[in-house]
């Protein structure tokens, strides 16, 4: 039982250049969610999936697409990266709500340099 | 909307001192409330959690109660340990059924021996 996990673990790009972060959970999770972390910002939410086959915008979309590939694969695409993405990418899944409520799992995280 | 906002850190402790670290929040209805800890070079792994007010979550011993009246949820250790060094995120949850947290900008946490 892997949990979540993402990969890579560490990239850089160019200006321009185009890349997908990919995303995996083991967990049967539905809901699934992409955020970045910056420095004194704490993480803030790109993109998520409440169930396979529907995505829905965060707070800091633009620039980013995603693709829910199934019910375990939540990837996160940078069509043209800009140095304003360098950060840490962090992929989560949510367990079910109950009367404990829900709790989402982190994946180890991607950092990202853009030069 | 909603918000959570943290005390500023970084919070510098010697081993066996009280810790709290000062969260409050805004939002409408009846959010549910999450303390998450970020080792170095980790993702983030949940702490504690409360789901209604006066609700006390706790965990490793840090403790945390949902205050409604005064929009807090301030986490507290009654004596530290140096692995306890990490950044603390304080977050909300909505009432609606997205599950989508709202997170504030994190606390860094050093204890020394």
């Amino acid at each position: 039982n892997a949990g979540v996990t993402q990969t890579p673990k560490f990239q850089v790009l160019k200006t321009g250049q185009s890349m997908t972060l990919q995303c995996a959970q083991d967990m049967n999770h539905n809901s699934m969610y992409w955020y970045r972390q910056d420095p004194g910002m704490g993480l803030r939410l790109i993109y998520y999936s409440a169930s396979e086959g529907t995505t829905d915008k965060g707070e800091v979309p633009n620039g980013y697409n995603v693709s829910r590939l199934n019910k375990r694969e939540f990837s996160l695409r940078l069509e043209s990266a800009a140095p304003s993405q360098t950060s840490v990418y962090f992929c989560a899944s949510r367990s079910p709500s109950g009367r404990s409520g829900s709790e989402q799992f982190f994946g180890p995280g991607t950092r990202l340099t853009v030069l | 909307g909603n918000s959570v906002t943290q005390m500023e850190g970084p919070v510098t402790l010697s081993e066996e001192a009280f810790l709290t670290i000062n969260c409050t929040y805004t939002a409408t209805g009846y959010p549910s409330l999450f303390w998450y800890v970020q080792y170095p070079g980790e993702g983030l792994q949940l702490l504690l959690k409360a789901t209604k007010a006066d609700d006390k979550g706790s965990n490793k011993g840090f403790e945390a109660t949902y205050r409604k009246e005064t929009t807090s949820f301030h986490l507290e250790k009654g004596s530290v340990q140096v692995s306890d060094s990490a950044v603390y995120f304080c977050a909300l949850s909505g009432s609606g059924n997205t599950g989508k947290l709202i997170f504030g900008q994190g606390t860094t946490l050093q204890v020394k021996p």
